[in-house]
């Protein structure tokens, strides 16, 4: 079955970038999205068809899809943005997730 | 605004089900693809099934299948989930969620929490 594979963790100070990481076999030949959950609250959509985001996102975060690897980042990244960042691919008939990164903001 | 609002879930015995519903305002309910999906405590986010705009097409992860039957119904804006055979495993928050574009849940509920236990 197809699995998108994601680093458990990321730490970095304010202002510095961030990126997170999603692999899959041909990755690339999909869509990926990505969300933003923090603790207590519900995820909220942050990236949709690899690269665009949703209104109300900041345009720090952005977006890219090649070969096995999608990547979110997030530029001059502030405390606020420390959460757990989640990737999403369509297979076909199933929809799959990424194990989750926790974005920590020294 | 389009709101999501999960309802349904609480306690249950091993083996026992439960009836999970979302009811959804604002409009367009009928013109979206509607799915749910469950986050075990402390863990990551599973999809667990999604209902076409008509409720003619339904998909579900193959781990479920048997178990959870999704539904919906367009008259009255809401989202179902029957989930029979509980097992500890499936102790989770559930959350209704929007489907959209290619494939991306833009819009969540606060979800309902499911607790499998004796």
């Amino acid at each position: 079955s197809f699995k998108l594979t994601q680093p458990p963790s990321v730490s970095l100070s304010p202002g510095q970038t961030a990126s997170i990481s999603c692999s899959g076999d041909k990755l690339g030949d999909k869509y990926v999205c990505w969300y933003q959950q923090k603790p207590g609250q519900s995820p909220v959509l942050v990236i949709f068809q690899d690269d665009q985001r949703p209104s109300g996102i900041p345009d720090r975060f952005s977006g890219s899809n090649s070969g096995n690897t999608a990547t979110l980042t997030i530029s001059g990244t502030r405390a606020m943005d420390e959460a757990d960042y989640y990737c999403q691919a369509w297979d076909g008939s199933t929809v799959v997730f990424g194990g989750g990164t926790k974005l920590t903001v020294l | 605004e389009v709101q999501l609002v999960e309802s349904g879930g609480g306690l249950v015995q091993p083996g026992g089900s439960l009836g999970l519903s979302c009811i959804v305002s604002g409009v367009g309910f009928s013109n979206y693809w509607m799915s749910w999906v469950r986050q075990a405590p402390g863990k990551g986010l599973e999809w667990v099934a999604s209902i076409k705009e008509d409720g003619s097409e339904k998909y579900y992860v193959d781990s479920l299948k048997g178990r959870f039957t999704i539904s919906r119904d367009n008259g009255n804006n809401s989202l179902h989930l029957q989930v029979n055979s509980l097992r500890a495993e499936d102790t989770a928050m559930y959350y209704c969620a929007r489907l959209v574009g290619y494939v991306a849940f833009d819009m969540w509920g606060q979800g309902t929490m499911v607790t499998v236990s004796s």
